[in-house]
């Protein structure tokens, strides 16, 4: 069974210009999350899709934003880079809201 | 007071040994109970999943669970040199109200070097 896929596993972005990244979550799996960390640093609560609809969002700007697809892949979209935007963006998926999740292999964003 | 509690480390064992790695939460309606291993430069692997009081054990991991004492550790046997990585102690709060917040709340995580 395949897991959480991330796409792209890299990208390089210039300040100012716009970030998608995309995640596939595990067949059957209805909730995305999407984490930010940072180097060197912990793991950062950024969106919950469960079910097509954003449940919850974490202490991050407006300029990050996302959707869940029909399929329950989901995009996150990163607006105005910033250099501190720099990080690994890291997706996971979870069968039912509450219960174990697991990781994609993450993507790694520079903003140059 | 953060919402996950761990020490950094390095926590440093010889092979061999039992590593201990501890996590305090604050919320205390917290429900699920989650311990993750991430190498350097990849992503969070899940290793143990802990929902009701007690201990739990897989293999060589044993995860204990004290939500009176809201205290969550991860006891590692038989130290490889291979369990050296950063693990990561992770909650969900459980319901509010009516819904689930959903979120996984992840502590910094604690380094572990196992000395061959």
């Amino acid at each position: 069974e395949a897991g959480v896929t991330q796409s792209p596993t890299h990208l390089i972005k210039t300040r100012g210009q716009q970030a998608t990244l995309r995640c596939s979550p595990i067949s059957g799996h209805t909730s995305v999350y999407w984490y930010q960390q940072a180097l060197g640093l912990g793991l950062q609560f950024l969106l919950w899709y469960d079910e097509g609809e954003e449940r919850n969002r974490g202490n991050f700007p407006p300029r990050f934003s996302g959707r869940q697809f029909p399929n329950y892949s989901s995009e996150l979209n990163v607006n105005a880079l910033e250099l501190e935007d720099s990080a690994l963006y890291l997706c996971a998926s979870s069968l039912r809201r509450g219960a174990e999740a697991f990781f994609g292999q993450g993507t790694r964003l520079t903003v140059v | 007071q953060k919402e996950v509690e761990q020490n950094s480390g390095p926590l440093s064992v010889p092979e061999g040994a039992i590593a201990s790695l501890n996590c305090t939460y604050s919320d205390r309606g917290s429900q699920s109970f989650f311990w993750y291993r991430q190498y350097s430069g990849k992503s969070p692997e899940l290793i143990m999943s802990i929902y009701s009081n007690g201990d739990k054990e897989d293999g060589r991991f044993t995860a204990q669970l004290n939500k009176a004492s809201q205290y969550v550790s991860l006891l590692i046997r038989d130290s490889q040199p291979s369990d050296s990585a950063t693990y990561l102690c992770a909650v969900n709060p459980g319901y509010r109200g009516s819904s689930n917040t959903g979120k996984l709340i992840f502590g910094q995580g604690t380094t572990l070097q196992v000395k061959p």
